[in-house]
């Protein structure tokens, strides 16, 4: 089973504060995903990766970077978090390999809370 | 116009009925469909997958593709309490960032016993 992990289920932190997400992937995908999904807005997506050490910006990257240094690790940081990021965090992970690309895997979500 | 409607509902059902559910698309160039179920507190998992038009059928689901009326739906047939969830659909390119998908916003679904 693919399993996408996500560091934190819950974490609360103060504006002006850097916020590091992690995720995980054990199945060796080259893809890797950070969306955040508000009420009314649906999935959005913050930033990808098809390669380790390469990155695109995804739909609302304004606040946000990220890091691949490992082809199994995603983060996702926040440099100086704001009241407007607060929301819940999804990675997914996806491989190029024969219609993988269409699956995405999730992680559980991180549900992020700056105060 | 936003490249992928779907409506949010609520959507309430009791339990044994069909549920439709359905998504508009904008942009034609759009070749391959998914739909993604979202457990409370949970990340989406895939459900179903079509590519172009046509029906596909997997147990009690199934999935429809129209692609002249740029229309797909997701049909459940004989509901159960454990369907209820929300609904996502997913749809992306052929070639180019074939691994970048545009999400619905998602309809949530309850199922009644």
């Amino acid at each position: 089973d693919v399993k996408v992990t996500q560091s934190s289920r819950y974490l609360v932190k103060r504006t002006g504060e850097k916020v590091f997400l992690e995720c995980v992937q054990d199945m060796d995908h080259e893809n890797m995903f950070w969306y955040r999904q508000d009420p009314g807005l649906g999935l959005r997506l913050i930033y990808f990766s098809y390669d380790v050490k390469m990155k695109e910006k995804g739909d609302i990257p304004e606040g946000y970077s990220v890091s691949r240094e490992k082809k199994e690790r995603f983060s996702l940081i926040l440099e100086s978090a704001s009241t407007n990021q607060t929301s819940m965090y999804l990675c997914a992970s996806s491989s190029n390999r024969l219609r993988g690309a269409d699956t995405q895997y999730f992680g559980p979500g991180t549900r992020l809370t700056v105060l | 116009q936003k490249e992928v409607e779907q409506d949010p509902g609520p959507l309430s059902v009791p339990e044994g009925a069909i549920v439709s559910l359905n998504c508009t698309y904008s942009n034609s160039a759009f070749q391959y469909f998914m739909w993604y179920r979202q457990y409370s507190r949970k990340g989406p998992e895939l459900l179903m997958y079509t590519y172009s038009s046509g029906n596909k059928e997997d147990g009690r689901f199934t999935a429809q593709v129209d692609k002249s009326s740029k229309y797909i739906s997701l049909f459940i047939r004989d509901s159960q309490p454990s369907d209820s969830a929300t609904y996502l659909c997913a749809m992306r390119f052929s070639g180019g960032s074939n691994y970048k998908l545009t999400f619905g916003k998602g309809t949530l679904l309850t199922v009644n016993p």
